[in-house]
């Protein structure tokens, strides 16, 4: 069993829509959460940042974290084809230090 | 956000030869620079650890005689992939953060695309 589990996708839908990302993972020693979105061929970009359980929004996006579940989401509001892209989950139980992946979600948004 | 910068972007090399990627912090210091390989349509696995000054710390399966890091300065690291094989063929992604706390966020370069012939 992998520690961080995230369904690939595909995962297609139409502009304006709302999107809803989620990971789970079996590490209970996780206190920190991100999700990164990743252009094809470019290195990942930080979108989220959290820390143990709760909600975070920034814009059109909103991380929330179960710890109790080990279950953590992204959803994306208003989504536009810009949005179009692999998103990764990443978890440690300390900062930076040694981030574990999911397999990350290929999403695509459909003028 | 902080800018990591990572070059090349796309090396091609005959097989048995050495390659070296750097990772460089534009504007911040880097305390610590992670190195990571993505294999297509998988995870970001990580290889490595390097502190400024120190050894790096190679995650269990990781040759770190094939995979040599230098992390010489706040700024710069670089991986060497040395007596290259086409297994190594890979994308290369290196990260940095400003600290080590536990808010400490890391920044992911651009990654380099490795094909081995």
């Amino acid at each position: 069993q992998k520690e961080v589990e995230q369904d690939p996708g595909p995962l297609s839908v139409p502009e304006g829509a709302i999107v809803s990302l989620n990971c789970t993972y079996s590490n209970s020693a996780f206190q920190y959460f991100m999700w990164y979105r990743q252009y094809s061929r470019k290195g990942p970009e930080l979108l989220m940042y959290t820390y143990s359980s709760g909600n975070k929004e920034d814009g059109r996006f909103t991380a929330q974290v179960d710890k109790s579940s080990k279950y953590i989401s992204l959803f994306i509001r208003d989504s536009q084809p810009s949005d179009s892209a692999t998103y990764l989950c990443a978890m440690s139980w300390y900062g930076a230090q040694k981030l574990v992946f999911g397999q990350g979600t290929r999403l695509t948004i459909n003028p | 956000g902080a800018v990591v910068s990572q070059h090349p972007s796309r090396v091609i090399c005959k097989s048995g030869t050495s390659v070296k990627i750097e990772c460089r912090s534009l504007d911040f210091q880097a305390t610590t620079m992670f190195w990571y390989r993505q294999f297509p349509k998988q995870s970001l696995m990580l290889m490595a650890t390097s502190n400024e000054g120190s050894k790096a710390t190679y995650e269990q399966g990781v040759e770190k005689d094939k995979f040599l890091i230098n992390h010489a300065s706040l700024t710069l690291s670089t991986l060497t992939v040395t007596s290259a094989h086409p297994e190594d063929s890979s994308f290369y992604i290196c990260s940095a953060s400003h600290g080590t706390g536990g808010n400490t966020e890391a920044f992911f370069g651009q990654g380099t695309r490795l094909t081995v012939v």
